[in-house]
C-alpha cells in the first residue's frame, strides 16, 4: 500500500521555468511534510518542509503549496537552474507526541533535468 | 562538523553471510532511522528509533533487525542477507520533536549474491 504518491516521474525545464512536483498522501495521520533534495552518490537532504495548518510556505525559490481538504501538496521550483536538476522526493511523517510518531513515508521521487 | 557516518560504505557479500552497518551521528540527536532506495520506488523505511532501546517497525522490516544501545549509534543487522536485499541504504537522524527534518547519511551500497 502506497500512502505517498508523487508525480511526474521525471521533469524536463528549461533555464528560468517553473518546476512543479506534486504529492498526495492518505494517511490522515501524517502532521509534517517535507521534501528532499538528493544528488547522484549522495544522501537526501531537507529542502523546505510544511505543517497541515499552514497552506502555503515560501524559501527563496522554493515554495511548497498544501491543500489539506484534498490531501495533497506540491513543491514549485521558480526560476529553475541547471544546479537544480537532481532527485526530488517529497515525504510525509509522524511527529512527535503522536501515535506511531517517527513514522514516515516517501515518494518514489521525481528525477528533474533543467536544460541551460 | 555535524554529519551521519555509515559503514562501510560499499559491501559485497554472499547469501546467508551475517553482516553489519553501522550508523553514528554526532548531533546528539534522539531520533534515528533506516530506509532502504531501490529505483522506482523512492526510500522505504525499514526501522526507526526514537530513542536508546526503543526501535519500531517500519514499513519493511522483514529480513532485517536493529538495536539501539547507545544515542549515537543504529547499527542494521541482516542475520542472512539475500539477494531481494541488494540495495542503497541510508541512515537517518534528528531530534525526537523533528522528526521530520532528517539528517541522512552518505549511503552504503550492498550487493548480496
Amino acid at each position: 500500500q502506497q500512502q505517498v504518491k508523487q508525480s511526474p516521474q521525471s521533469l524536463i525545464v528549461q533555464k528560468g521555468g517553473i518546476s512543479i512536483i506534486n504529492c498526495a498522501y492518505e494517511n490522515t495521520a501524517f502532521d509534517y511534510f517535507p521534501w528532499y533534495q538528493q544528488f547522484p552518490g549522495k544522501g537526501p537532504a531537507l529542502l523546505i518542509a510544511i505543517r497541515p495548518d499552514v497552506s502555503e510556505k515560501k524559501e527563496g525559490r522554493f515554495t511548497i503549496s498544501f491543500n489539506k481538504s484534498a490531501k495533497q501538496f506540491s513543491l514549485h521550483i521558480m526560476d529553475s537552474q541547471p544546479g537544480d536538476s537532481a532527485t526530488y522526493f517529497c515525504a510525509a511523517s509522524i511527529t512527535w507526541g503522536r501515535t506511531n510518531a517517527g513514522k514516515s513515508t516517501f515518494g518514489d521521487g521525481t528525477t528533474l533535468t533543467v536544460k541551460p | 562538523e555535524a554529519q551521519v557516518t555509515q559503514n562501510p560504505r560499499y559491501l559485497i557479500t554472499v547469501t546467508g553471510k551475517k553482516l553489519t552497518v553501522t550508523c553514528s551521528q554526532n548531533m546528539n540527536h534522539e531520533y534515528m532511522s533506516w530506509y532502504r532506495q531501490d529505483p522506482g520506488l523512492g526510500l522505504r523505511q525499514i526501522y526507526y528509533s526514537m530513542n536508546v532501546e526503543v526501535t519500531d517497525k517500519g514499513d519493511v522490516p522483514e529480513g532485517y533487525k536493529v538495536s539501539r544501545k547507545e544515542k549515537r549509534n543504529f547499527p542494521l543487522i541482516l542475520e542472512s542477507p539475500s539477494p531481494n536485499q541488494t540495495s542503497l541504504y541510508f541512515c537517518a537522524s534528528s531530534f525526537r520533536r523533528e522528526t521530520g527534518e532528517q539528517y541522512f547519511g552518505p549511503g552504503t551500497r550492498l550487493t548480496v549474491t
